[in-house]
């Protein structure tokens, strides 16, 4: 089945620094990959998603990419702001299954 | 519009014991999927139901069943608690089926085995 691989598992950025996390998939026929940020308590929602037909996706100042050949997608994140802090979750799903695949999670803190 | 709604929110059980979890999609939504999440394991899929069907299902003992009612509204059972059990399960719903569209994901069921 699909394995998917999240580094790193703790982050920690100076407010207004980037922040990427990387995460790698094993299933080739894998087509879709959220990124969904969960803060403390909460439940865990998406922030954005792209499709293997696309290589890069923006959103303000969450954007992310992906390596079909690599088998890999990242998370960027531009100018951290405090309220980024939070755990990041990836997920990949497709290709012979359509169970959603998740990441261990990366925690991000934004110091200020 | 209504998010998904879980019930109950907490709950405490001892080993061995069932229990039942309930999760109403967002209207329309005829996909049902639930997650158990855990510090050490992160968010783990348990099954999606599709139309009252269950179209897939994740790594977990038989102990862990579930159903969809015609109205999308699901249920999850875990039989014979065990202390491995404690986690949060997070049920998700959408239009589509998982992989076609976005997610929307439950505040969760914080289950406590003693």
């Amino acid at each position: 089945g699909e394995n998917v691989e999240q580094h790193p598992s703790t982050l920690s950025v100076q407010e207004g620094d980037s922040a990427v996390i990387k995460c790698t998939y094993s299933d080739s026929a894998s087509n879709y990959f959220p990124w969904y940020k969960q803060e403390l308590g909460k439940r865990p929602q998406l922030i954005i998603d792209i499709r293997s037909n696309v290589g890069e996706k923006k959103d303000q100042r969450i954007a992310v990419t992906l390596n079909k050949t690599a088998k890999h997608f990242s998370l960027h994140i531009t100018e951290t702001q405090p309220e980024d802090s939070a755990v990041y979750f990836c997920a990949a799903s497709g290709g012979s299954n359509y169970k959603l695949t998740f990441g261990k999670g990366t925690l991000l803190t934004v110091n200020p | 519009k209504a998010g998904v709604t879980q019930t109950p929110r907490y709950l405490i059980k001892t080993r061995g014991q069932q229990v039942t979890l309930s999760c109403s999609p967002i209207s329309g939504h005829r996909s049902v999927s639930w997650y158990q999440q855990t510090p050490g394991q992160g968010l783990q899929f348990l099954f999606e139901y599709f139309s009252e069907t269950q179209r897939n299902k994740g790594n977990f003992p038989g102990r862990f069943s579930g159903r969809q009612f015609s109205n999308s509204r699901s249920e999850m059972n875990v039989s014979t608690l065990e202390l491995g059990d404690s986690a949060l399960y997070l049920c998700a719903s959408s239009l589509a089926m998982v992989g076609d569209g976005t997610i929307y994901f439950g505040e969760g069921s914080w289950l406590t085995v003693v």
